[in-house]
């Protein structure tokens, strides 16, 4: 089955850059999503389209790709933006959804 | 826009239960939806896709055959009844809106707030 790759943790200090990759075979052919989940909080998407931020979004929150792997950057990283982070895409092979595992950030 | 849950609760493995996904706010009929859980602790993962109309739907390998999505567009409701249900369904369940921009490509927005479904002996 269709996989998405995503570091578990990562760690990052106040108002520092963090950057958290996705990786899958099909990620060249479809668009990934990303979504933020705080904790006890249900997920809310960050980014579209690769990279498309939605309104309400904070302009620190960019998405990009670079062949089979997508990236969410965040720049100038606050203590509310410590949360769970997942990347998603179609799979038109199977006509699924797939999530990747989901990054946990920590801002310390 | 709101999408609020309903449902879930404690169920015995191989139970039943249906969860409801009550949306206001938009015009219902006119967008795809999704289910998507979340067993404590861990990650999320989709489990099924419904179209507008309802004639389009996909499930996850996971719970083809066990599971079955519904839409009441008249009421403006989302549905999943679950069957056979065992120790591993044991999660949050979501649903949550598919959205599409100009270049069709979707994405799920809003999410509910998620309704507990809790399988145990």
């Amino acid at each position: 089955s269709y996989e998405l790759t995503q570091p578990p943790s990562m760690s990052v200090s106040p108002g520092q850059t963090a950057s958290i990759t996705c990786s899958g075979d099909k990620l060249g052919d479809q668009f990934a999503c990303w979504y933020q989940q705080r904790p006890g909080q249900s997920p809310v998407m960050v980014i579209y389209q690769d990279t498309k931020r939605p309104s309400g979004i904070p302009e620190r929150f960019s998405g990009s790709t670079s062949g089979n792997t997508a990236t969410l950057t965040i720049g100038g990283t606050q203590a509310m933006d410590e949360a769970d982070y997942y990347c998603q895409a179609w799979d038109s092979s199977t006509a699924n959804w797939v999530f990747g595992g989901g990054t946990k950030l920590t801002v310390l | 826009v709101q999408l609020v849950e309903s449902g879930g609760g404690l169920v015995q493995p191989g139970g039943s239960l249906r969860l409801s996904c009550a949306a206001s706010g938009f015009t219902f009929s006119s967008f795809e939806f999704n289910w998507v859980r979340q067993a404590p602790g861990k990650g999320l993962q989709w489990l099924s896709y419904i179209s507008g109309p309802g004639t389009t739907i996909h499930y996850a390998d996971s719970v083809k055959g066990r599971f079955s999505i519904s839409r009441d567009n008249a009421k403006n409701s989302l549905f999943l009844e679950m069957n056979s249900l065992r120790d591993e369904d044991t999660a949050v369940y979501y649903c949550a809106r598919q959205g599409r921009d100009d270049y069709n490509s979707a994405y799920f927005d809003p999410w509910g707030q998620g309704t507990l479904v809790t399988v145990s002996s």
